[in-house]
């Protein structure tokens, strides 16, 4: 039951380095999403995709990228990290047309020094 | 503009009493409401909903009323149990639209 995984676990980045966070989920489902947790602010929508091809913006989706590579992989990528980006990144799935539950990832905890 | 809120940062239980989690938002074109339920070092998991046309979900020892004309909806959870401190977080959304708007949490601690 791997349900929804994401890698890295842990990351450290430099200043402007760029990384690509992955997401992938094997419940078939269609909409994924990406969000960060930070202390005080309870989890923001970054950007989601309601299906395989289409990604939106969310709450916070500046100095973030998406990809819907296919229908189980959505990847988040920052292309020039800075430190107001370090959170802790969770990638959710849930199945289309009604708010039913979303499934969460473990987490990637990013620190950018 | 939070959206939703929980207003209390942190709740401490003794054990075999009720805890009630609170929770209040502003959109009124929010008609399901969820709870998730987080342990450390883990990502949320799904706990309980309960959608507009209700006003009580029961699912064991968890119970979620919802009071519409007052926005609010809060989760009771009895008797409440060691293993149920951990940070629970409020959910709204509107069906047709996947998207949740999460509150900023609250942290349980169940005192033996």
């Amino acid at each position: 039951n791997a349900g929804v995984t994401q890698t890295p676990k842990f990351q450290v980045l430099k200043t402007g380095q760029s990384m690509t966070l992955q997401c992938a989920q094997d419940m078939n489902h269609n909409s994924m999403y990406w969000y960060r947790q930070d202390p005080g602010m309870g989890l923001r929508l970054i950007y989601y995709s309601a299906s395989e091809g289409t990604t939106d913006k969310g709450e916070v989706p500046n100095g973030y990228n998406v990809s819907r590579l296919n229908k189980r992989e959505f990847s988040l990528r920052l292309e020039s990290a800075a430190p107001s980006q370090t959170s802790v990144y969770f990638c959710a799935s849930s199945e289309v047309g009604s708010p039913t539950e979303a499934f969460f990832g473990q987490g990637t905890r990013l620190t950018v020094v | 503009d939070q959206q939703v809120k929980q207003n209390s940062p942190s709740l401490s239980v003794q054990e075999g009493r009720i805890s009630i989690l609170n929770c209040d938002y502003t959109n009124s074109m929010f008609d399901y409401f969820l709870w998730y339920k987080k342990y450390p070092a883990e990502g949320p998991t799904f706990l309980i909903s309960i959608s507009s046309i209700k006003d009580k979900n029961e699912d064991g020892r968890f119970t979620v009323f919802l009071n519409k004309s007052a926005k609010h909806l809060s989760l009771h959870i009895v008797p409440s149990q060691p293993g149920d401190s951990a940070v629970y977080f409020c959910a709204a959304a509107n069906f047709g639209n996947e998207k949740l708007t999460f509150g900023t949490g609250t942290r349980l601690t169940i005192i033996p």
